[in-house]
C-alpha cells in the first residue's frame, strides 16, 4: 500500500539556520503530496502542498518540489525561526480528482528552533 | 468562523468500557473524515463520510469500531468493549468537499484505556 517514510527528529537549530526536512513516498498512482505542521497545543495545519511532477509547492518560507523520479518531497526553509518550532508531517493522498482525500501520513519531525 | 471542535478533548476509561467522541465539523462541510494518532506515529485514517453516509470505512481497525452522521453535520465515533490498544488521540477533519478538498482537522480527542 501507499507509504510516507521521513526523518527521525528532533531536528535542532538555531534561529536562521537552513532547514531540510525529508520526505519519501511510495504510491502505486500519482498522489497529490502535502507539508502540515502541528503546533503545540494546536490541532493539524496545511503548510503547502504540490499535485502533480515538478510542482513547488510554498508558504510561510517554506518550499517542496515534488520529485517523482526521486518520489521525494522534501521540506525546506532558508532561515527559520523559534516561531517554526513544532511537529512537520508529510502525507499524500491517491485520489487525485475526487472530493476524498485519504490522506496517508509519515510519522512525524519535531523541530525545535533555539534563539 | 468557528473551526472544527472536538470533545472531550481528554477522555480516560477503563478497559472493556463504551465511549463516544464527537466531532462538530465546520458549518457545511459536506465531507468528514476521522484519523487516530498513536503515540509517535503520524494519523492514519479510519472513517470518511459524504454527507450523512460513509463512502469508505476501510480504516476502522475493527467491529469495535463504529460511527456516524445522522444529520450530514456532528459525527460520533463509537468504541465499544474498549482495550489499553485504542488510546490514542483521535482527530476528526472536515472539507468542503469542493476544490481544492483541503481538510481542516479539529484539536483531537485524547483517549486513554485503563
Amino acid at each position: 500500500g501507499d507509504s510516507v517514510t521521513q526523518m527521525e527528529g528532533p531536528v535542532t537549530l538555531s534561529e536562521e539556520a537552513f532547514l531540510t526536512i525529508n520526505c519519501t513516498y511510495t504510491a502505486t498512482g500519482y498522489p497529490s503530496l502535502f507539508w502540515y505542521v502541528q503546533y503545540p497545543g494546536e490541532g493539524l495545519q496545511l503548510l503547502l502542498k504540490a499535485t502533480k511532477a515538478d510542482d513547488k509547492g510554498s508558504n510561510k518560507g517554506f518550499e517542496a518540489t515534488y520529485r517523482k523520479e526521486t518520489t521525494s518531497f522534501h521540506l525546506e526553509k532558508g532561515s527559520v525561526q523559534v516561531s517554526d518550532s513544532a511537529v512537520y508531517f508529510c502525507a499524500l493522498s491517491d485520489t487525485q480528482g475526487t472530493g476524498f482525500q485519504k490522506l496517508v501520513f509519515g510519522t512525524g519531525t519535531r523541530l525545535l528552533v533555539s534563539p | 468562523g468557528a473551526g472544527v471542535s472536538q470533545t472531550p478533548s481528554n477522555k480516560v476509561t477503563e478497559k472493556g468500557k463504551y465511549v463516544e467522541l464527537r466531532c462538530d465539523p465546520i458549518s457545511g462541510h459536506t465531507a468528514l473524515y476521522w484519523y487516530r494518532q498513536s503515540l509517535g506515529q503520524g494519523p492514519e485514517f479510519l472513517i470518511y463520510f459524504q454527507g450523512t453516509g460513509a463512502a469508505d470505512d476501510s480504516g476502522l481497525p475493527n467491529d469495535r469500531f463504529f460511527a456516524v452522521r445522522p444529520e450530514g453535520s456532528v459525527s460520533t465515533l463509537k468504541i465499544q468493549r474498549t482495550e489499553r490498544g485504542d488510546s490514542a488521540v483521535y482527530l476528526c477533519a472536515s472539507s468542503s468537499g469542493l476544490p481544492p478538498y483541503e481538510q481542516y482537522f479539529g484539536p483531537g480527542t485524547r483517549l486513554t484505556v485503563t
